[in-house]
């Protein structure tokens, strides 16, 4: 059975400071995997996929096979990153995790 | 970019009465659209998958004739609640995904059943 966990249901941090948000997966097949941010009153939206191996607002996220890990990164955490952040994978549908509630502290 | 819209954004209904949600891709043809619920300070959880032209796919544990799902064109699919009761209370979420396989979300509905 498919599965993603973000153990974190909050993470505080302060500006300027490295924030990682974790993500784990349990998946059969070839994963998609994808992280999803919510900012406060706002809708879902798409952060980045691990397909793309972009940077979104200098977030990053490697797949790691060996470790059933997608985890998300930023080196410098801003204010405006403050949000609820959704890692989710996708085999024929998406399935999100519990989610991480990230606040950021001047 | 691709835009998803909901409506009503909240409603509130009588303890068994029934209410409909639209959601409708404003400015691509969505085949594939998804109802979600959410609730308070919880993750969304899929309802349903419904595809335009063809009868919506429920999740396990989800009541089809509770939760009916209308797809009746490439832009436009609506979740009714029939029966209400408190417990349906939530927040409902649809996505559309275009053909370039990325899910779109809309504002999301809240209903509150009293």
């Amino acid at each position: 059975a498919q599965r993603v966990t973000q153990p974190e249901k909050l993470l505080s941090v302060f500006k300027g400071a490295p924030v990682e948000l974790k993500c784990n997966y349990s998946y059969s097949g070839s994963p998609e995997l994808f992280w999803y941010v919510q900012y406060s009153r706002q809708r879902l939206q798409l952060l980045l996929r691990h397909i793309s191996r972009e940077s979104i607002k200098g977030f990053t996220a490697d797949l790691n096979k060996g470790e059933t890990s997608f985890h998300l990164k930023k080196p410098f955490a801003q204010e405006e990153d403050s949000a609820m952040y959704y890692c989710a994978l996708s085999s024929r549908k998406l399935q999100f995790g519990a989610g991480t509630q990230v606040v950021v502290t001047p | 970019g691709a835009v998803v819209s909901q409506h009503p954004s909240r409603v509130i209904c009588k303890s068994g009465t029934s209410v409909k949600i639209e959601c409708r891709s404003l400015d691509f043809q969505a085949t594939t659209m998804f109802w979600y619920r959410q609730f308070p300070k919880q993750s969304l959880m899929l309802m349903a998958t419904s595809n335009e032209g063809s009868k919506a796919t429920y999740e396990q544990g989800v009541e089809k004739d509770k939760f009916l799902i209308n797809h009746a064109s490439l832009t436009l699919s609506t979740l009714t609640v029939t029966s209400a009761h408190p417990e349906d209370s939530s927040f409902y979420i649809c996505s559309a995904r275009g053909t370039n396989y990325e899910q779109y979300f809309g504002p999301g509905t809240r209903l509150t059943v009293t």
